[in-house]
């Protein structure tokens, strides 16, 4: 079957870094996305890796490793307001998109 | 309209009643999905759209319908609703095809007694 795991909740300080785990086991692969979901609210974009390595955009960046089925964001500098749920979802070789159920992030003073 | 936008935004609904979701876009893209999700579990597919006039089933299909008239809007109808069809549902869209960004809906909680 396919899978995507992630950690259930992480708590992190304000002003920290924060590494959020996705290792994934699916029929092939076409990409992997993050995004982010406040409560309440609809999931946003944040990055799609579909080759190794790492990327980079301002406070947030995502690496791949498709050898190891293995996905991390790193999340730099942490405000009150990253408080939310981030998203693993994987595109498979038949382009279904098999997504993770989340791990929520809780940010401390 | 800057988006995507669905209604209700909730609804507590009787057994047995049917009910459609509407989600519009005015972003002019090509794809548009559906999804469930509940508590625990990653968003679930139930029926999506690689444009307009064209539908497939996802995921979750079984007890729902959709239609692609146009490009813009994408209702989703439960023709008899179950219990087990309580959940949040997201409208989203993309341009192309799943490779490409997706943008969702504000969502619409459904409550089925």
């Amino acid at each position: 079957g396919q899978n995507i795991d992630q950690p259930t909740e992480m708590t992190a300080t304000e002003g920290a870094i924060v590494q959020i785990n996705c290792t994934y086991q699916t029929s092939g692969f076409n990409g992997l996305f993050w995004y982010q979901q406040h409560a309440g609210e609809a999931p946003t974009f944040l990055s799609y890796n579909v080759l190794d390595g790492l990327e980079e955009k301002g406070r947030f960046s995502s690496f791949l490793s498709r050898s190891k089925g293995y996905s991390y964001l790193l999340l730099k500098e942490l405000q009150m307001k990253d408080s939310a749920s981030y998203l693993c979802a994987v595109l498979d070789s038949n382009y279904q998109l098999i997504w993770g159920a989340g791990t929520k992030l809780i940010i401390k003073p | 309209i800057a988006g995507i936008t669905q209604a209700p935004t909730s609804q507590i609904l009787a057994a047995g009643r049917r009910m459609t979701l509407r989600c519009t876009q005015d972003m002019r893209h090509n794809a548009m999905y559906w999804y469930r999700q509940d508590l625990g579990l990653g968003l679930r597919l139930i029926h999506y759209s690689n444009t307009a006039g064209t539908t497939g089933k996802g995921e979750v299909p079984d007890g729902y319908s959709v239609s692609r008239a146009n490009t813009d809007d994408f209702p989703l109808t439960l023709a008899s609703a179950v219990p087990s069809q309580t959940s949040v549902y997201f409208c989203a869209s993309s341009v192309g095809g799943l490779t490409d960004t997706q943008y969702f809906g504000p969502g619409t909680r459904l409550t089925v007694l």
